[in-house]
């Protein structure tokens, strides 16, 4: 158990629809960042936070946006959706920085699978 | 930018047989290097990793050797086991693209009894 939750575990929904799906991150972790998984497209990095704030966006769609409340829980939101969305996404955790030091490991949620019909 | 390339699978052995994946990175700055493996409907567990050049990670009988001049992350292990079958996923990260994991396609490993 990494200590990085995510809920749902699964999801099925119908295209055009929106979706929510959460992470809760390690105790203490300041930083969350958000992967999508497909067959096609590998392990992808959507979007990052920390303590809040975004902190850099990688291949993530203009009809998806995230989030970070200030529990450090995250969110992300999946709006419009099509077939290709279907994917597993997961959600990792990492202390972020700690005065000079860098902590780069990052931890995994079990991920959400999501499934568009 | 960056990339990671690893052999693609699968890669079917026999229990006790030596197994190797191959992992080679292209990287703007120093990396750190990862290899996380993905059990049968589970999320990515950080297997080993390595921050400098030379580094060896290792856990669960798993190797593997940050080698700056091949710019390479090959992952070993002496003696694989049924439980080993997985796929296994090269990965690296730098500071300066925010430590955001940049991945490899992943290697499917079965182990047979």
């Amino acid at each position: 158990d990494s200590g990085v939750t995510q809920t749902p575990k699964h999801l099925i929904t119908a295209t055009g629809q929106r979706v929510t799906l959460r992470c809760s991150p390690r105790s203490g972790d300041l930083s969350v960042y958000w992967y999508q998984q497909s067959l096609d497209q590998g392990l992808q990095f959507l979007i990052q936070y920390y303590n809040g704030e975004e902190r850099a966006k990688g291949n993530i769609l203009e009809r998806f946006s995230a989030q970070q409340f200030p529990d450090l829980h995250s969110e992300l939101n999946l709006s419009s959706l099509e077939l290709g969305d279907s994917a597993l996404y997961f959600c990792a955790s990492s202390p972020g920085t700690s005065g000079y030091i860098s902590y780069n490991e990052q931890f995994f949620g079990p991920g959400t699978r999501l499934t568009v019909l | 930018g960056n990339s990671v390339t690893q052999m693609e699978g699968p890669v079917t052995l026999s229990e006790e047989a030596f197994l190797t994946i191959n992992c080679t990175y292209t990287a703007t700055g120093y990396p750190s290097l990862f290899w996380y493996v993905q059990y049968p409907g589970e999320g990515l567990q950080l297997l080993l990793k390595a921050t400098k050049a030379d580094d060896k990670g290792s856990n669960k009988g798993f190797e593997a050797t940050y080698r700056k001049e091949t710019t390479s992350f090959h992952l070993e292990k002496g003696s694989v086991q049924v439980s080993d079958s997985a796929v296994y996923f090269c990965a690296l990260s730098t500071k300066a693209a925010g430590n955001k994991l940049t991945f490899g396609g992943g290697t499917r490993v079965l182990v047979k009894p």
